[in-house]
């Protein structure tokens, strides 16, 4: 069973730096790509990033590319995602989700973990 | 990007009533679609993908139709337990975009 549990949100203020977290407790983690998936405070939902099984490739968003950095490490069956140059606009609650079959839809969610940017 | 529009925003459905949801894509996203479910204070939960496959363990009560540009989402027998809002997201075409979600409450 998956179970994915993030961690390192929190207040930052604009410009500054945060790295979320994100455990997989199921089996299965460096099988699947994962992704990061963010839910802006008007309930909106926006994807962010993702990475290969391998960690090999990534792919961005273009209102993060340059800024986010997502990366995992297998062996201890953890996703992460580091976050510079925070903007106001990124306030939101971070998720992160996997994508069972490689095709970008999202079969298992984490609770997620709230970042605020805010001076 | 592939702008994904649902319908209504929100929907007031009386308890054992069928609930029609609608989304609509901009382009073609051919059978790519996935339907998730969001209840209060918890995170998305994925319920159909392929437009039509319903995922491990969702009930038979929701079922999901359309390809191209025109998808819904029907709850066959609204239950108080369904209460939520549900976003579609179009994985054709790069990058993946969502819906704005359609509340449903119980009438």
């Amino acid at each position: 069973q998956v179970q994915l549990v993030e961690s390192g949100g929190g207040v930052v203020q604009p410009g500054r730096s945060l790295r979320l977290s994100c455990v997989d407790s199921g089996f299965t983690f460096s099988s699947q790509p994962m992704h990061w998936v963010r839910q802006l405070p008007d309930k909106k939902l926006e994807w962010v990033a993702v990475i290969s099984y391998s960690g090999g490739t990534t792919y961005y968003a273009d209102s993060v590319r340059g800024r986010f950095t997502i990366s995992r490490d297998n062996s201890k069956s953890t996703l992460y995602l580091q976050m510079d140059s925070l903007r106001a606009e990124d306030t939101a609650v971070y998720y992160c989700v996997r994508d069972l079959k490689a095709e970008n839809w999202f079969d298992s969610w984490g609770q997620g973990t709230l970042v605020t940017v805010s001076s | 990007e592939i702008v994904m529009t649902q319908s209504p925003a929100t929907l007031s459905v009386s308890p054992g009533e069928r609930a029609t949801l609608s989304c609509r894509a901009s382009q073609s996203v051919r059978y790519n679609l996935a339907w998730y479910q969001q209840k209060l204070g918890q995170a998305p939960r994925l319920l159909i993908y392929g437009a039509s496959t319903r995922a491990t363990g969702v009930p038979a009560g929701f079922s999901g139709s359309g390809s191209g540009t025109e998808f819904t989402l029907t709850i066959s027998s609204l239950q108080s337990e369904d209460v939520a809002v549900y976003y579609c997201q179009q994985y054709n075409n790069w990058p993946p975009t969502f819906g704005g979600g359609t509340k449903v409450e119980i009438k």
